[in-house]
């Protein structure tokens, strides 16, 4: 069956930009995540949702990075006025419940100049 | 904090050459290890679940084990095929998130 889809795939944006990245989770999972992952590392965490409720958002960097599932199913992360640092892949993953085996996209490739 | 290291940081191997990557952890409780594989350009791929000291999983020519302080992915008789970058996660008690190692980047050579 279909995976975990991201869109777009890749992304520039000039610093100051606003972007906004987009995840399709597998059909009838519950739980979504985002991570980010710099060039050479592992991914890290930074916020999840179980149906529409975002229950834990400890890792977003900062107020710049806003996360949204509305319906409990395709799911949005925002950044404004985006920086370099902000340059990374961004993954998203979902899990048929919560503590279930995570499966992950393709990831956003986003690059700020 | 709780932490995951993995090594070594890069292998290279020749074709048919066996090893081990390594994965140890500093948790205050476990619920979970995983690995994944990912490949450049794309998103981690589940490989397997680790749940207590003592288990084992396998899957073609690789083997997951897990201690109380460390899982072990070996690797028999790899195929170029094999190469790529190897994740271990944690995910404790109480939480949900995967806490990732920085990986093991794998090439395996013909």
């Amino acid at each position: 069956g279909a995976g975990v889809s991201q869109s777009p795939r890749y992304k520039v944006a000039k610093r100051g930009q606003d972007v906004a990245l987009r995840c399709d989770p597998i059909s009838g999972h519950v739980s979504l995540f985002w991570y980010q992952q710099a060039l050479g590392q592992g991914p890290e965490f930074l916020t999840y949702f179980q149906n529409e409720a975002q229950l834990d958002k400890s890792g977003l960097p900062s107020d710049r990075f806003f996360a949204e599932r509305p319906e409990g199913s395709v799911s949005t992360l925002k950044i404004q006025r985006t920086q370099q640092e902000d340059s990374a892949v961004y993954l998203c993953a979902s899990s048929l419940a919560l503590l279930d085996t995570q499966y992950f996209g393709p990831g956003t490739r986003l690059t700020v100049l | 904090e709780d932490q995951v290291t993995q090594s070594p940081e890069a292998l290279r191997l020749q074709e048919g050459e066996s090893s081990s990557l390594n994965c140890s952890y500093t948790v205050s409780g476990l619920r979970g290890l995983f690995w994944y594989r990912q490949d450049p350009g794309k998103g981690p791929e589940f490989l397997f679940t680790l749940y207590s000291a003592g288990e084992e999983k396998e899957k073609e020519r690789l083997k997951a084990t897990l201690t109380k302080k460390e899982s072990f992915l070996h690797i028999t008789a790899p195929k170029p095929e094999d190469s790529a970058t190897y994740l271990c996660a944690v995910q404790f008690q109480g939480a949900q998130k995967l806490v990732f190692g920085q990986g093991t980047r794998l090439t395996i050579n013909p």
